[in-house]
């Protein structure tokens, strides 16, 4: 069974700083990892995925994930934080399309930006 | 293009009524989804659908039931509605093949609110 883990229930930084949301997972076989962000009362919007090729991924609104296979890590970061960052941050992992390209969800992490 | 549609937004009903909450897309997505956002939790996902009339289990399927008679729609039933019920519900589609590379994010919906009073 997979699954995804965020050590971080809430996570303050302030405007300008870097920001960086924690998440490892657990998958058999080759994993399928994505990052999405819920802003209040929407739904969820994709921002990154790793599939393969370069550890480190570049996605939507400056953010960035760095894939690491040693320590099952998939931490997503952006160097310099924005007050509009602030919203819910998801990791997913997926089996592949395979089985159904099923994701699995962390348990969020909320992101709060200070002026 | 819309994108995914849910329908209603909010809901209200009483233990033991049954409903469904509406889907389509319009992005010609094979795959379409049902999570389940719990309060401090994270999604789960109850059903899934790879292509129209192909349907499977999620993590969470008990009181729910899903069709997928069209690729466009995927409806989600709840038959005699109970408490625990209670959540956000969304709707996800997305273009998914089996080639290895080709795993497409999912796309949801703004979500539909219910509650089981």
């Amino acid at each position: 069974a997979q699954s995804v883990a965020q050590p971080e229930d809430q996570v303050n930084v302030a405007e300008g700083n870097p920001l960086t949301v924690k998440c490892t997972y657990s998958v058999s076989g080759n994993p399928y990892l994505f990052w999405y962000v819920q802003y209040p009362n929407r739904g969820l919007q994709f921002l990154l995925k790793y599939i393969t090729g370069d550890n480190l991924v570049k996605g939507s609104y400056g953010f960035e994930a760095e894939f690491n296979k040693s320590q099952t890590s998939f931490h997503l970061k952006k160097p310099s934080a924005l007050v509009s960052d602030s919203a819910l941050y998801f990791c997913a992992v997926s089996p592949g399309p395979a089985a159904g390209n099923k994701l699995t969800f962390g348990g969020g992490t909320r992101v709060l930006v200070k002026p | 293009n819309a994108g995914v549609t849910q329908t209603p937004k909010f809901r209200i009903l009483k233990i033991g009524q049954s409903m469904t909450l509406q889907c389509t897309q319009d992005m010609n997505h094979n795959y379409m989804y049902w999570y389940r956002q719990d309060p401090g939790m994270g999604l789960k996902l109850i059903y899934y659908s790879v292509g129209a009339g192909i349907t499977d289990k999620g993590e969470v399927p008990n009181g729910y039931n899903v069709s997928r008679s069209t690729t466009e729609d995927f409806p989600l039933r709840l038959e005699l509605a109970a408490p625990s019920q209670t959540s956000v519900y969304f709707c996800a589609s997305s273009f998914t093949t089996t080639g290895y590379l080709n795993t497409g994010e999912l796309f949801f919906g703004e979500g539909s609110r219910l509650t089981v009073l």
